[in-house]
């Protein structure tokens, strides 16, 4: 069956450390797979792209990597602030014409001060 | 200047009733959507709109209707809700279909059926 795992228990880091997130996948060929932050009552807001034929990207304190041959990608935050404490989720975009996004089941990062 | 709007935030009602939710985006996008985020916070795509154009539309049951009367809304009725329906519904847009653009999303409903 297809599934999208992350973290399922809550990630707790101390500020100033790097938090590694992970989004496994099986039974999936995306063609692109997006990182989305999600805030308490909010909507998720998007913060990078990555392609399939990408390894890496990076923006400011955010890196993303992507590996398909594991059907795995790392999102990694250095130098944690309190502020980035939400909920993030991994979506692996279809490659079926129009984009369909398929959302991972989320994880929880708690940076404490 | 609210990007993708949601209305009403909260809604609240009795199983059996029909009930809508409206988003409106003013980015200029071709391309909506209406996803479900149940109490898990698990968020499933329902349906997807391009130029006024259903192009996804996921196993959901056909109480649910999206309607699109421009390509700037794009509006969900649900008939006789269940207790199921219960959850968060939340509305996006993107540039285009293309699968390299970004998801911008609405605030989301908070759907009750007591």
């Amino acid at each position: 069956s297809q599934k999208i795992e992350q973290n399922s228990e809550a990630l707790n880091i101390q500020e100033g450390k790097t938090a590694t997130l992970t989004c496994n996948y099986t039974n999936y060929s995306p063609a692109y797979l997006q990182w989305y932050r999600q805030d308490p009552g909010r909507g998720p807001v998007f913060l990078l792209l990555i392609r399939e034929n990408e390894k890496e990207k990076r923006k400011e304190r955010l890196k993303v990597t992507f590996d398909t041959t594991l059907k795995q990608s790392l999102f990694h935050i250095t130098a944690s602030q309190p502020a980035d404490s939400a909920t993030y989720l991994c979506a692996l975009v279809m490659n079926t014409g129009f984009q369909k996004l398929v959302f991972g089941t989320g994880t929880r990062l708690l940076v404490s001060p | 200047d609210t990007a993708v709007s949601q209305t009403p935030k909260y809604l609240v009602t009795q199983m059996g009733n029909d009930k809508s939710i409206k988003c409106e985006q003013n980015l200029g996008h071709d391309t909506m959507y209406w996803y479900k985020q149940d109490s898990k916070k698990f968020l499933k795509i329902m349906f997807s709109y391009n130029n006024k154009e259903l192009i996804i539309n996921e196993t959901v049951p056909n109480r649910f209707s999206p309607k699109s009367p421009d390509k700037a809304h794009l509006n969900l009725h649900i008939n006789s809700l269940e207790l199921g329906d219960s959850a968060v519904y939340f509305c996006a847009s993107s540039q285009d279909g293309g699968t390299y653009n970004e998801q911008f999303f609405g605030p989301g409903t908070r759907l009750t059926v007591l």
